[in-house]
């Protein structure tokens, strides 16, 4: 079974700076679909980024971009430039790319705290 | 465009009684998905459905628990009877299949569940 680990349970950083969430998983699939879900006190589940197992490059979205390891199953995601509006619950999930098993294993979570 | 539609946000009841969930998916979208999230466990997927059809039901805790999806635009997970165990947060996701591949999940706002 495919599980994934987030090992920060909180994470702080100063506003304006730049801060790393870990995530690790353990699969023995090749082909994957990992990402990056937010949820603000709202408790909206907004989906940050993803990342395709076979592609090399690492994904980016504006002041969101990853850092995928593949051999060592890591899969990191980088804030640039924190903001107020980033403070949340931040979960990596993985999905098999297999149609018709799109279902989603999440990781514990990291609460990101962001300081004026 | 609306998004995944849940309801109710919230629902307090006492122990024993019939809950029903209801989830209305976005249009077009083919596959539903039904997670819970506890302090405990994180989010767990409870089950999910392609065209309608459940496909994987093992994260259903127990046969208290049940999840219907009698057409395409409306699902429900109903627990009889509730125990204040149950208490968490109940989310819905959509996406959809056969598109480009593992298009990625669109969350409701969750239903916040509290058994008394």
């Amino acid at each position: 079974a495919q599980t994934v680990t987030q090992s920060q349970p909180e994470m702080s950083v100063q506003e304006a700076e730049t801060v790393t969430l870990s995530c690790t998983y353990d699969t023995s699939e090749s082909d994957y679909y990992l990402f990056w879900y937010k949820q603000p006190p709202s408790r909206q589940m907004i989906l940050v980024i993803r990342q395709e197992a076979y592609k090399q490059q690492n994904a980016t979205e504006n002041r969101f971009s990853v850092n995928f390891q593949k051999a060592a199953k890591s899969f990191s995601l980088k804030i640039s430039d924190s903001q107020l509006g980033d403070a949340a619950m931040y979960f990596c999930a993985y999905a098999l790319s297999n149609f018709g098993n799109e279902k989603l294993t999440f990781g514990t979570g990291t609460r990101l705290t962001i300081i004026p | 465009d609306a998004g995944v539609i849940q309801s109710p946000r919230h629902e307090v009841t006492e122990m024993g009684q019939e809950v029903t969930l209801r989830c209305k998916p976005i249009s077009g979208h083919n596959s539903l998905f039904w997670y819970r999230q506890t302090m405990m466990r994180g989010l767990e997927l409870l089950i999910y459905f392609n065209n309608n059809v459940p496909i994987d039901d093992s994260g259903m805790p127990e046969d208290r628990f049940s999840a219907k999806m009698p057409n395409a635009s409306f699902s429900t997970l109903k627990i009889q009877p509730s125990e204040p165990r149950d208490s968490a947060v109940y989310f819905c996701a959509s996406t959809s299949l056969g598109g480009a591949p593992n298009q990625p999940q669109h969350f409701g706002d969750g239903t916040r569940l509290s058994i008394l």
